[in-house]
């Protein structure tokens, strides 16, 4: 079955560590997209990416950084320079950003930092 | 600048009775999208439904309907003979359709659902 996996499920780290969150899609789809939430909050977009090779920040981008050398993989780092880092991430992919094709999610990631 | 409101953060129903979600939004796109997702305990996001803004009709997906009032930019979700397994977080989302769509979307804050026997 096509979809997208994150792992791990839970994530701890340590304040001041680099940590990289994972997200594969056998979905073959171009578009891949990082998300942030929090409670009480709607999903916030830290960023995105159209094609491979190529992404782009979104919202709240800052503290985080990104790669897409495949298709498949989109991998998420938190940087020791983001300020409030535990959160719930989601990933998520569609067939592509230029159209009304709707997301598809993985089952999240959540990270604790203390 | 896009906002989307959904103004109850928890809702009940009982088991095979209709429920309305409601949501809100605001806009100065002349062409947009509505999504509405379910979130449930797991935490996956799930694609329910789909409205853009120039569809005459109201988008229906099984029990799933979009109650699109235009004038009133309101984009209510109706859940018809809710099931336990409705019990989830909802969350309304837009975005523009002529420049990007995920890139672009923005999401209401949600409505919790839980669903009684």
């Amino acid at each position: 079955d096509g979809g997208i996996t994150q792992s791990p499920k839970y994530l701890f780290r340590k304040e001041g560590q680099n940590v990289t969150l994972s997200c594969e899609q056998n979905l073959n789809h171009d578009a891949m997209y990082w998300y942030r939430q929090d409670p009480g909050q709607g999903l916030r977009l830290i960023y995105y990416s159209q094609i491979v090779n190529d992404f782009q920040k979104g919202d709240i981008a800052e503290g985080y950084s990104v790669s897409r050398e495949k298709k498949e993989s989109f991998p998420l780092t938190v940087t020791s320079a983001q300020k409030n880092p535990t959160a719930f991430y989601l990933c998520a992919s569609s067939a592509s950003d230029r159209e009304n094709s709707p997301l598809h999610f993985g089952n999240g990631t959540r990270l604790t930092v203390t | 600048a896009q906002k989307i409101t959904q103004t109850q953060p928890g809702m009940f129903v009982q088991e095979k009775e209709a429920v309305t979600l409601d949501c809100t939004y605001d806009t100065s796109d002349p062409s947009y999208g509505l999504f509405w997702y379910k979130q449930p305990s797991s935490g996956e996001m799930i694609f329910l439904i789909y409205q853009g803004s120039y569809d005459q009709q109201n988008a229906t997906e099984g029990r799933y309907s979009l109650n699109f009032q235009k004038a009133r930019k309101s984009a209510n979700l109706v859940i018809s003979a809710s099931q336990l397994g409705d019990s989830a977080m909802y969350f309304c989302a837009m975005s523009p359709t002529y420049t990007g769509t995920a890139s672009k979307l923005t999401f209401g804050t949600g409505t919790r659902l839980q669903v009684t026997l």
